[in-house]
This record gives C-alpha cells, structure tokens and sequence, in this order.
C-alpha cells in the first residue's frame, strides 16, 4: 500500500531563518507531488507540484522553493522566513497520469513564524 | 477568475441528515471532489464526481449538476465524528485543483 510522510509536524521558526519541510511517498513510482498551504479560513493554496525528478511547477511567487531529487521525494525550503509564511503546510501525491484521481495527503506541518 | 462557494459552517444534529452545498465557476471542468478534514488533521478523500448525478457511498452521497455549476455532500445518520470540514474542491480545464474554504460542520448530541 502506499504511504506518505511529511515532516517536521510543529514547527516555530524566527523570522528571517531558514525553513525545510521533507515529504516522502512510499509504495509508489512517478508519483505528482504537491506542496499546499492552508490558511485558516481559507482554500487550499497551491506551492508547488512536479510530475518527475527536478521538473518544479510553481504556482505563486513567493520566498519559497521546492526540489524534488529523488522520484518520492519532495522538499519545500526557504532561505528567510516571513511572518505571512505562517501556516499549515501538506505535502500531496496523486498517480501519474492526467487524469489523475484524488490527492493523497500526508500529515501536515504547521509552521509559526515568529 | 475561478471561485468555489461553500457555506462557512453549519450544525447539526446526531442522528439527522444535512446537505452542503457547493457552486462554482471555473474555466473547464474536469471532475469535482469531496474531502473531509477533522481540524488539525490533512484531508482526506471522501467522493468523486464527474458526470451529472448522484454517487452514494455508505452513509455519504454527492451529487453534481454541471450545468448549474453546483454538487452537493449529503451525509445521513449524523455521528459525532463526522464533526469536521469539508472541502469542496473542481478541477479545471488544466486539471488544476481549484478549492473552496471548506464547510466546518458541528454535530450536537
């Protein structure tokens, strides 16, 4: 069966520091991978996504990365943080194919900026 | 631009049924989902629609009606742990997930 971890799950973070989120999928190949940001009150709010090895879609600019440099792994880093960059993060996967059926989510990472 | 609408919170009652609603308005449509998500927990998958109709499972059903831009959730025999949010979401003509803010929904004994 397949399984999807992320972490750290809490996280308080100064402003200014760096930021690194890990996900990884696991009973799967070539997953799509996804990074979203839920804030409270709001939609689900697209990061990034890749549908392979170093190819990044980003959705919206922003002082945050991803990079994917294994087939199940996704990162989401940040070089300095923001007090907007507060949240909670979810890491996602979904098979590969365009018509691709539900989000698989793993457990979240709420990150506070302070 | 794409919205999805959904009411921001709703109570009910154990045992009873309740009806959630969600429009929307986006460029294409290539299937609309249903997720529950306890609070502080991620999403998880509850329906998937794609044709006009209603798709039951269990104690859930969802309907879609695309040429009102519309589904619903209907959830019968309400327990308490149904107490969650639940998030709309379309896929549209990129097959780009566009999402609503979610439905928080309170079950009271």
């Amino acid at each position: 069966s397949q399984t999807i971890h992320q972490w750290p799950a809490t996280l308080v973070q100064p402003v200014g520091s760096p930021l690194s989120l890990e996900c990884t999928v696991e009973g799967t190949s070539n997953p799509n991978l996804y990074w979203y940001r839920q804030a409270a009150g709001r939609g689900l709010q697209l990061l990034f996504y890749s549908v392979g090895i170093g190819q990044i879609s980003s959705e919206v600019p922003q002082n945050l990365s991803a990079s994917r440099p294994q087939d199940r792994q996704f990162i989401l880093s940040s070089k300095k943080l923001l007090l907007s960059d507060s949240g909670f993060y979810l890491c996602a996967w979904s098979r590969p194919a365009l018509e691709s059926g539900e989000l698989f989510f793993g457990e979240g990472s709420r990150l506070t900026v302070l | 631009g794409q919205n999805i609408d959904q009411p921001t919170e709703m109570t009910a009652t154990e045992g009873a049924i309740v009806q959630i609603n969600c429009t929307y308005q986006t460029s294409g449509f290539n299937g609309l989902f249903w997720y529950q998500q306890h609070a502080g927990e991620a999403p998880t998958f509850l329906s998937y629609n794609v044709l006009d109709g209603l798709e039951e499972k269990g104690r859930f059903s969802s309907f879609l009606s695309r040429s009102k831009g519309y589904s619903y959730l209907l959830l019968k025999e309400l327990q308490m742990k149904d107490s969650a949010s639940y998030l709309c979401a379309v896929r549209d003509s990129n097959y780009q997930l566009i999402w609503g803010a979610g439905t928080k929904l309170i079950i009271k004994p």
